[in-house]
């Protein structure tokens, strides 16, 4: 499978534990984005990468989040302390450079 | 600021009809990209078509075909004979040309294609 690939799939957690994220993006592929989608709602940008810099982070991004790509190939996303409304679907992408973004399956999340 | 509209909320056919699902998009830059996408119950967004905002020509793929119009700011999708796998929410997205190319995304338009 040469997609870009997220783990876990699914996350149940209680509240204010924290979570973590990873996403394997496609291979050499230098920018790798991560989005949140809520139930009826279309995605929502969080942040993305060039290699392993992050260039732009939404504000959606409170201090609670962090994310990460240290050797510019796979990444992660660590919320802290978890909160009711950050149950949601995190999805995961990645672009050679181009315009074309493909994504991976999505994390659901459920806190508790 | 940019902004994608998909008016319609929930379509619901019988299969082998057609149906077209309206995009509406804003933006103040000149260059852009503008992308459908399909996100499956499985939750996978699955891109389906790419158009940048010089080329206003129809496309066709298969059953899938595609209408871009500048000087209405839509470019609307249309199924034809659709088929219940159609079966999915729909999404149009933006992008600016180059940059972060970050999208950003319709409200989407869940399809249910009935047999």
């Amino acid at each position: 499978d040469t997609g870009v690939s997220q783990d876990p799939r699914h996350k149940i957690t209680k509240r204010g534990q924290n979570v973590t994220f990873r996403c394997d993006p496609i291979s050499e592929h230098n920018r790798l984005y991560w989005y949140r989608q809520t139930l009826g709602q279309g995605p929502e940008f969080l942040t993305y990468f060039q290699n392993e810099a992050q260039l732009e982070k939404s504000r959606l991004l409170s201090d609670r989040f962090s994310a990460e790509r240290p050797k510019g190939s796979f990444s992660t996303l660590e919320i802290q302390r978890t909160e009711q409304g950050d149950s949601a679907m995190y999805l995961c992408a990645s672009t050679p450079g181009g315009n074309t973004i493909y994504f991976g399956e999505g994390s659901w999340l459920t806190v508790v | 600021a940019q902004k994608v509209t998909q008016a319609q909320t929930e379509i619901s056919v019988v299969e082998k009809e057609d149906v077209t699902l309206d995009c509406v998009y804003e933006t103040r830059d000149t260059t852009y990209y503008l992308f459908w996408y399909k996100q499956p119950p499985s939750g996978e967004l699955v891109f389906l078509i790419r158009r940048n905002s010089f080329d206003e020509q129809n496309e066709i793929s298969g059953r899938y075909s595609w209408n871009f119009q500048k000087s209405t700011s839509s470019f609307n999708f249309t199924i034809t004979a659709s088929q219940v796998v159609d079966s999915a929410v729909y999404f149009c997205a933006l992008s600016e040309l180059g940059n972060t190319g970050k999208l950003i995304f319709g409200q989407g338009t869940t399809l249910q294609v009935k047999p």
